[in-house]
């Protein structure tokens, strides 16, 4: 595609239900991140896929999140057990590997009621 | 561990005016990217300008350029004319030459108001 597209948009879940986000990364983009804002905060790293294999998970908060990508296309970011802190805008960004600028998406706002 | 400072919650600009975002960020490394990003309410990351270590020159962009002091660790961005549609969330961001996975660290961010 033309940019990295994020789905959905906003997403309103009660607290304790299991949630998916998922990432369109740009066309040929072998590196995606994931990245977690809260509100007023900067970015927070999550995890890093090289193709489908990620080589950094060190950012995921908790065992309750966990990520994936199928082949070089799309990854989804899965929050079991939903908590009130894990509402936040959650970025997806491609870069290719010898490209340094990431691209990014528009978001998923989180919220947990 | 890499960090990313911006110690400027808020700034305010008057339009056509010139003003100056702070960065600093602590690394043990010689070799990396520092970035500025742009947020708009549109939530989504417009990468503003980018400045390579091991460059001594001073990144420039149109209206944008950067005021990089390796041996301070500072990395200040520079707006000039201001214009309205430059008010947005900024963030200074670093990231690794090698390693690290292209893992890009993130100041707090700076809100820019551009006032008529």
């Amino acid at each position: 595609g033309a940019g990295v597209s994020q789905s959905p948009s906003n997403k309103v879940t009660e607290k304790g239900k299991d949630v998916e986000l998922r990432c369109d990364p740009i066309s040929g983009h072998t590196a995606l991140y994931w990245y977690r804002q809260r509100l007023g905060q900067g970015l927070e790293f999550l995890i890093y896929f090289q193709g489908n294999s990620a080589p950094d998970k060190s950012g995921l908060p908790s065992d309750r999140f966990s990520a994936e990508r199928t082949g070089e296309s799309v990854s989804t970011l899965t929050i079991q057990r939903t908590q009130q802190e894990d509402s936040a805008v959650y970025l997806c960004a491609s870069s290719r590997v010898s490209n340094t600028e990431a691209f990014f998406g528009q978001g998923t706002r989180l919220t947990v009621v | 561990a890499q960090t990313v400072t911006q110690s400027q919650p808020e700034m305010s600009v008057q339009e056509a005016e010139t003003v100056t975002l702070s960065c600093t960020y602590d690394t043990s490394e010689s070799d990396y990217y520092l970035f500025w990003y742009k947020q708009p309410p549109s939530r989504q990351m417009i990468l503003v300008i980018r400045q390579e270590a091991y460059k001594q020159q001073n990144a420039t962009e149109n209206r944008f350029s950067v005021n990089f002091q390796k041996a301070a660790k500072s990395f200040s961005l520079k707006i000039s004319d201001s214009q309205l549609g430059d008010a947005a969330m900024y963030f200074c961001a670093y990231k690794k030459l090698t390693g690290g996975g292209n893992k890009l660290t993130f100041g707090t961010g700076t809100q820019l108001k551009v006032e008529l």
